[in-house]
């Protein structure tokens, strides 16, 4: 079965400093998808960032990107030029390309944001 | 705006009643997946729903069960409720092949 493992429950960072959160992962599957979502205080969940298996070159979303490391099952997000509304829950996730196959999350890293 | 809607937005009831929530997915997508959030915990994977037929199971409890109707909106009911029940519900949903899941606001449940 997949797993997603997160061995950062809290983090902090400077305001405008980055940082990186860890996400590692265990599956069989070639193909499949990783995420990273966002939980801020709200609860809400906010897809933050998305990459594809297949692909080689890292997603970038603004302040938001990923470090993905295929052979090594390793998917990290870096958080550049951090702000106090990035303070939030930060959850890694993994899918597999196949129909019907559900999320698995990863336990959570809680990351504040310090001015 | 994930486009994703939940009602009610806010639950509360007794123990041993039954609660029926439900979830409206974003327009054009067909799986619907339920989660349940207890206070600080991460994200328990309950139920998977394409197109009105379950597609995959998580820890989901006997005394709950969901469907999907024809319209896609999809509805999770929660009987004999226990304390412990007492969390945060998602309902998320995606396209057919291999996309992100967009979430919707959550349904915060109550048990006294």
């Amino acid at each position: 079965a997949q797993t997603v493992t997160q061995s950062q429950p809290e983090m902090s960072v400077q305001e405008a400093e980055t940082v990186t959160l860890s996400c590692t992962y265990d599956t069989s599957e070639s193909d499949y998808y990783l995420f990273w979502y966002k939980q801020p205080p709200s609860r809400q969940m906010i897809l933050v960032i998305r990459q594809e298996a297949y692909k080689q070159q890292n997603a970038t979303e603004n302040r938001f990107s990923v470090n993905f490391q295929k052979a090594a099952k390793s998917f990290s997000l870096k958080i550049s030029d951090s702000q106090l509304g990035d303070a939030a829950m930060y959850f890694c996730a993994y899918r597999a390309d196949n129909y019907g196959q559900n999320f698995v999350f990863g336990p959570g890293t809680r990351l504040s944001v310090l001015p | 705006d994930s486009g994703v809607t939940q009602t009610p937005k806010h639950l509360i009831t007794a123990t041993g009643q039954r609660v029926t929530l439900r979830c409206s997915p974003r327009s054009g997508d067909l799986s619907v997946y339920w989660y349940q959030q207890s206070l600080d915990q991460g994200l328990q994977f309950l139920i998977q729903y394409y197109n009105g037929e379950e597609r995959a199971k998580g820890n989901i409890l006997e005394r709950f069960s969901a469907q999907q109707f024809p319209d896609l909106h999809s509805e999770l009911n929660l009987s004999s409720l226990e304390l412990g029940d007492s969390a945060l519900y998602f309902c998320a949903s995606s396209a057919l092949a291999g996309g992100e899941q967009y979430f919707g606001p959550g349904t915060r449940l109550t048990v006294t």
